[in-house]
């Protein structure tokens, strides 16, 4: 079992820039959840995935965010239009239905600084 | 919406104590979930609790389920300079978690 992977672990951009991360979840987990960290703060929750369905959006998820997981496996965030708030950790967690669905586990994140 | 507070912020204890912090809420969860998080890296699960009352060890972690389900707190006994980091708290009622603000520990040799 890898675990959670995410790619890139950094990335630098000018404001105004999109930027897509990408999330590998443990395989065969079917959620998949997107969270944001700034620093000092505990994860945000942005996103939920059960198989390639996107259940649940949070409010802090602005037009110029998007997530998809088209096939079920992996997943993308992609950031339009980046701002300097944007700047943050982006982490990804997924969870299996059998067993205990609620036990998330992280991948390493993506660091966005947005210049 | 739901928050949860952490306490302390931060601690700074001696190699070998044991450790106690606590997560609060004014909402009610039906699971509680505790991290450790190292600089750069993600959270990393440490013990999960489903049941009011519950008390669950992990090593040398123990969590509990408060009664009233607004609250958990987190013990570490003999710590070790590995238990440095920023240990969350994480409730949910359904799919979403709400995380707290963390507690820093650091460990003194």
């Amino acid at each position: 079992d890898t675990g959670v992977s995410q790619d890139p672990r950094h990335k630098i951009t000018k404001r105004g820039q999109n930027v897509t991360f990408r999330c590998d979840p443990i395989s065969e987990h079917n959620r998949l959840y997107w969270y944001r960290q700034t620093l000092g703060q505990g994860p945000e929750f942005l996103t939920y995935f059960q198989n390639e369905a996107q259940l649940e959006k949070s409010r802090l998820l602005s037009d110029r965010f998007s997530a998809e997981r088209p096939k079920g496996s992996f997943s993308t965030l992609e950031i339009q239009r980046t701002e300097q708030g944007d700047s943050a950790m982006y982490l990804c967690a997924s969870s299996s239905r059998v067993g205990s669905p609620y036990e998330q586990y992280f991948g390493p994140g993506t660091r966005l600084t947005v210049t | 919406g739901q928050q949860l507070n952490q306490s302390p912020q931060s601690m700074f204890i001696q190699e070998g104590e044991d450790v106690s912090m606590n997560c609060t809420s004014s909402s009610i969860f039906n699971t509680w979930l505790w991290y450790k998080q190292d600089p750069g890296e993600g959270p990393v699960l440490l013990i999960a609790l489903y049941k009011a009352g519950e008390l669950t060890s992990n090593g040398r972690l123990t969590a509990q389920f408060g009664i009233t389900r607004k609250d958990s707190f987190l013990n570490i006994s003999a710590s070790i300079p590995s238990d440095v980091g920023i240990y969350f708290c994480a409730g949910s009622y359904g799919q979403n978690f709400v995380f707290g603000p963390g507690t820093r520990l650091s460990v003194l040799p």
